[in-house]
């Protein structure tokens, strides 16, 4: 297993762009088999998918996100970053960095989390 | 997307309950399904993965069963650190998508 920690603003104003990294220590990113995930927590809304991003750099982000979001990776810091653009109050959560391990059958199942980083979106 | 309707959303226990949480899927997922536990204030945990396969450390009192689209899981046996919220998560298709959480109480 692995151990992350989020890190960024706690406040972000309407329309701005949040950016957020990810520290993943325990391994090298290069050499892990993991897809590595951000998943966030509205406060009265439940758990949401944002999107992962492999070592090799692939990505796929949830379509309700696409259009706002880029992921990315330096392996020399061993950190995952996230950027999302045009901030709304509809996006005020705890932000979490998650690994993706295979599960045995074709398909990544979230393991490890981060302990989550509060973003309030307010002017 | 496939939705995840977990039921109950809350349900309220003794110490000593088997309690049972159910999650299903709006289309077969196969086994592609996790179970995770959440206390206030901290991250989810993960308790069960592919269904059924008990993630390493957590005790034998938690099992979990099902395939397609229909998902149980139970705590044969409650114990005081097990009122947390549980959620379901299916990782077949993306985007993953989550079941809206059972709420455990201290009757």
């Amino acid at each position: 297993q692995v151990q992350l920690q989020e890190s960024g603003p706690g406040l972000v104003k309407p329309s701005q762009t949040l950016s957020l990294t990810c520290t993943v220590s325990g391994g090298s990113l290069s050499s892990l088999p993991y897809f590595w995930s951000w998943i966030r927590q509205h406060p009265e809304r439940g758990l949401e998918w944002i999107g992962y991003i492999y070592n090799s750099g692939s990505t796929y982000y949830s379509p309700s996100l696409k259009s706002r979001l880029t992921m990315s990776l330096d392996s020399s810091k061993n950190q995952i970053s996230l950027e999302l653009t045009s901030m709304t109050a509809a996006d005020t959560a705890v932000y979490y960095c998650v690994s993706q391990s295979w599960s045995g059958s074709g398909s990544y199942s979230p393991l490890d989390w981060g302990p989550g980083t509060l973003v309030t979106v307010s002017s | 997307d496939i939705q995840m309707t977990q039921s109950p959303s809350s349900l309220s226990v003794s110490v000593g309950d088997r309690v049972t949480i159910t999650c299903r899927a709006s289309q077969g997922i196969t086994n592609d399904l996790g179970w995770y536990q959440q206390k206030p204030g901290k991250a989810p945990k993960r308790l069960i993965y592919a269904a059924s396969s008990l993630q390493s450390g957590v005790p034998s009192r938690f099992s979990g069963s099902g395939s397609g689209t229909e998902f149980t899981l139970t705590i044969s046996s409650l114990q005081p650190g097990d009122f947390a919220t549980y959620y379901c998560l299916q990782y077949n298709t993306y985007p993953i998508t989550f079941g809206q959480g059972t709420r455990l109480e201290i009757k």
